[in-house]
């Protein structure tokens, strides 16, 4: 089945801090992955995208993530968190004609001043 | 500028009535999608439209309906059979040229009074 996991709920880091937020996805065909953002009472605003090529893909406001086929991973990745940073993350997996996107349930993040 | 609409922001609605959720793109894409969020559930596909006057339900589609006259035009009507359907509603749309990205509007809130 396809399916997509965000293991942490919710994750606290300082201002200033790298930030690493885990995605696991389980697809038959060669995915297309995304990571979107939302702010409270918002719509989602998408980060990133991976389809093919270069692995490590970059985003706007600062943020990267890396595919890793072998582990079935897409995670994202800043080297440092601003307050406004934090945010709803929600990673999504999709590919094939219909164009639909299974999403992850979300991890929260806090930024402590 | 172009982008997706969803009125109105906040919805209240007495148990037993019908209510529709409007979503408009100026966009020009083909595909529409519904989506339900619910606290730490992410997003659940309601229904989708790859073109119009043709449209597809997705995972939780019991309980809502939707039309596609007009390729712009999205709407969603949440029915007196929906037992639980105080969520937040997310509309999206998709190119055709951009592989799998979707666009999102801000979202509805509904509440059941």
């Amino acid at each position: 089945a396809q399916s997509v996991t965000q293991p942490d709920i919710h994750i606290t880091v300082s201002e200033g801090a790298s930030l690493e937020l885990r995605c696991n996805y389980s697809y038959g065909a060669t995915p297309y992955l995304f990571w979107y953002v939302q702010s409270p009472g918002q719509g989602l605003q998408l980060l990133l995208k991976y389809f093919s090529g270069d692995t490590l893909v970059q985003g706007i406001k600062g943020f990267e993530a890396e595919f890793k086929r072998s582990q079935s991973s897409f995670n994202l990745r800043k080297p440092s968190v601003h307050w406004s940073d934090a945010a709803e993350y929600f990673c999504a997996v999709g590919g094939g004609s219909q164009g639909n996107l299974i999403f992850g349930k979300g991890t929260k993040l806090s930024v402590k001043p | 500028d172009g982008g997706i609409t969803q009125s109105p922001k906040y919805l209240f609605r007495k148990e037993g009535q019908n209510v529709t959720l409007s979503c408009e793109q100026n966009l020009n894409h083909d595909a529409m999608y519904w989506y339900r969020q619910d606290p730490g559930q992410g997003l659940r596909l309601i229904y989708y439209s790859q073109i119009v006057n043709d449209f597809q339900k997705g995972d939780i589609a019991e309980g809502y309906s939707v039309s596609r006259e007009k390729k712009e035009s999205f709407p969603l009507t949440v029915t007196s059979a929906q037992k639980n359907p105080t969520a937040f509603y997310l509309c999206a749309s998709r190119s055709r040229d951009r592989d799998n990205e979707q666009f999102f509007g801000p979202g509805t809130r509904l509440t059941v009074l």
